[in-house]
């Protein structure tokens, strides 16, 4: 099983929809988890980070299910400005080491 | 003001030659990191460091070797260039080692 795995993708949406991605991870003491975004020929960029409790940040909501080994991330609305690859990350072992998933590409379409 | 700055954008070099890229942050941070991104856009750990100290040392070739000589710089040397080096390379910092990483723009390693 890999480290961290992430939906294939592409996502291609209309404006306005709602999308959801997935990303399981294999390590149970993985300590912290994020999300990033990374446009087309850029950097990486720190979207949102993971709590326990779930977590929300205008359109954006992230959650995370430890027994399940799963974080998800919710876009509601979607705007053509959201579109990117999507990387979830996972951060774990005493050297905190970042595992980054290989990312679902989203395209919003107008 | 750039918070994670790499030199330079793009590399275009020979198989063979011996290049580096610098990398400097001014946020502040203890730790910083090397990421290779290869054609397929899998963001790979290679180095980090935590105030000076290598944490992290993946399996990569010991023709590259990591230099920081203080905590706001993070160099890579690379030896005896191969076509499989061509990638892009970004540099990271964050403040601590369990704390979200900030992303320079990256150097475009192309071997020609």
């Amino acid at each position: 099983r890999k480290e961290v795995e992430q939906d294939p993708g592409p996502f291609n949406v209309p404006e306005g929809a709602t999308v959801a991605f997935n990303c399981t991870y294999s390590n149970s003491a993985s300590q912290s988890f994020f999300w990033y975004r990374q446009d087309c020929r850029k950097e990486p960029k720190l979207l949102m980070s993971v709590y326990s409790s779930g977590n929300e940040d205008g359109r954006f909501t992230a959650q995370l299910n430890r027994a399940s080994q799963y974080i998800s991330l919710l876009i509601r609305d979607s705007k053509l400005s959201d579109s990117a690859t999507y990387l979830c990350v996972v951060n774990w072992g005493s050297n905190y080491k970042l595992t980054f998933g290989k990312g679902t590409l989203l395209t919003v379409n107008p | 003001d750039t918070a994670v700055s790499q030199t330079p954008k793009y590399l275009v070099t020979q198989m063979g030659n011996d290049k580096s890229i610098k990398c400097e942050q001014n946020l502040g941070h203890d730790t910083m990191y090397w990421y290779k991104q290869d054609s397929k856009k899998f963001l790979k750990i290679m180095f980090s460091y935590n105030n000076k100290e290598l944490i992290i040392n993946e399996t990569v070739p010991n023709r590259f070797s990591p230099k920081s000589p203080d905590k706001a710089h993070l160099n890579l040397h690379i030896n005896s260039l191969e076509l499989g080096d061509s990638a892009v390379y970004f540099c990271a910092s964050s403040k601590h080692r369990d704390q979200p990483q900030h992303f320079g723009d990256g150097t475009r390693l192309s071997i020609l």
